[in-house]
């Protein structure tokens, strides 16, 4: 079965530097996600990506926040400068129609120092 | 501010007992809803979807849907030590065209042999 693939799974960085995390969507997807997930705490929606723009953004998702599908295949998440506020596990989803539910990949542990 | 509720639990469980775990939501016009289960450390997967009003059966899963109510419940049936984990109730919030999910906290079980 096709799955959302997310890349580093764990990612340790210091403070204030950018941080790059990757994921490949479910091929023939359309809709692509960012959602991020403070331990302990609930799944809370960071942004929306279609037809090669941000559909939606969440408060969480400010100027330090940016997203990119630069090859038709992977779909990124940047954040320029990270606080430990940032620490999270983030997850990537897609899904193919509007009406389609949204399949995660396994997350990438954030660890900021 | 669009809010999903679940009780924590823990809820625990007799091996070959039914589980019942439910959910409450906020806005009024949503009309997609979703049942993921996450063991710890990992992430979200999809075990039902609906959609209608009803009930919605899937292997040793129902879910139900009551709109008027807004209340949506997920029942395991036999359960068994393996589905051991988090439930998380996701909503597709009703006015968003881009299908953000807002989660609850989720629902510990916990399956006792």
């Amino acid at each position: 079965e096709p799955e959302v693939t997310q890349t580093p799974s764990h990612q340790v960085t210091q403070m204030g530097q950018e941080v790059i995390l990757r994921c490949v969507p479910i091929s023939n997807h359309l809709y692509f996600y960012w959602y991020r997930q403070i331990l302990g705490q609930k799944v809370e929606f960071l942004v929306s990506f279609y037809n090669n723009e941000i559909s939606e953004k969440s408060e969480i998702f400010d100027d330090q926040f940016s997203v990119e599908r630069p090859d038709g295949s992977n779909f990124t998440l940047k954040i320029r400068s990270t606080k430990l506020e940032d620490s999270a596990m983030y997850f990537c989803a897609s899904k193919g129609r509007v009406d389609q539910p949204q399949h995660f990949g396994d997350g990438t542990r954030l660890s900021i120092l | 501010q669009k809010e999903v509720e679940q009780n924590s639990g823990p809820l625990s469980v007799p091996e070959g007992a039914i589980a019942s775990l439910n959910c409450t939501y906020s806005d009024r016009v949503s009309q997609s809803f979703f049942w993921y289960r996450q063991y710890s450390g990992k992430s979200p997967e999809l075990i039902m979807s609906i959609y209608s009003n009803g009930d919605k059966e899937d292997g040793r899963f129902t879910a139900q849907l009551n709109k008027a109510s807004q209340y949506v419940s997920l029942l395991i049936r036999d359960s068994q030590p393996s589905d051991s984990a988090t439930y998380l109730c996701a909503v597709k919030v009703g006015s968003s065209n881009t299908g953000k999910l807002i989660f609850g906290q989720g629902t510990t079980l916990q399956v006792k042999p």
